[in-house]
């Protein structure tokens, strides 16, 4: 079972330049989430898509956008990347929109470096 | 905006030993989940509570919710080496989860 795939697993950027994320699940869950992991920051909310055709802003989602493809699809786009935005990215999705009970199921991440 | 707070942020053990983890709020949580993070890898969720002091027990790990739904508490019995890994709990409402920043343990042989 694969779960959560994400791509790439490392990349490194220059200042400027632009990238998207992909994130894909085969769970045919409902929700998907993008978060980034900075050292003393834990876990933080970029953007979520309770359901197929929404996204939402979560905590820190200034420099990101994102689409939701499909019920499958969840990518996340740096349009001029940042060193600010070096950091860990982690995609994961979750069988119900409402209510949070349920279990997040996370891909392995997206090492970033933004020279 | 609702805040988890964890206790301790580094905890380094000799094995056998007992130890707790604290996570803290001031908000309530219709849920709290329990993740376990290893290098180069998503967090895995360990367990979720749901109802005021309800009491979960995964092997060697005891984990509570507060009667009030606004902190919660991992206990590890008899750590082992393979304990060794960063712990993170996370409180539920509506679709999203709200993170602590962790508790990362060592557990030496």
């Amino acid at each position: 079972n694969a779960g959560v795939t994400q791509t790439p697993k490392f990349q490194v950027l220059k200042t400027g330049q632009s990238m998207t994320l992909q994130c894909a699940q085969d769970m045919n869950h409902n929700s998907m989430y993008w978060y980034r992991q900075d050292p003393g920051m834990g876990l933080r909310l970029i953007y979520y898509s309770a359901s197929e055709g929404t996204t939402d802003k979560g905590e820190v989602p200034n420099g990101y956008n994102v689409s939701r493809l499909n019920k499958r699809e969840f990518s996340l786009r740096l349009e001029s990347a940042a060193p600010s935005q070096t950091s860990v990215y982690f995609c994961a999705s979750s069988e119900a929109s409402v209510p949070s009970n349920q279990p997040q199921h996370f891909g392995d991440g997206t090492r970033l470096s933004i020279l | 905006t609702q805040l988890l707070e964890q206790s301790p942020q580094f905890l380094s053990i000799q094995e056998g030993e007992n130890l707790t983890v604290y996570c803290n709020s001031s908000s309530v949580f219709s849920s709290l989940q329990w993740y376990r993070q290893e290098p180069g890898e998503g967090p895995v969720l360990l367990v979720t509570v749901v109802t005021g002091g309800e009491v979960k027990k995964l092997k060697r790990l005891t984990f509570q919710f507060g009667d009030a739904r606004k902190d919660s508490s991992l206990h590890i019995t008899a750590a082992q080496p393979g304990d060794t890994g960063l712990y993170l709990c996370a409180g539920g409402s509506n679709y999203k989860l709200t993170f602590g920043k962790g508790t990362l343990l060592t557990v030496n042989p």
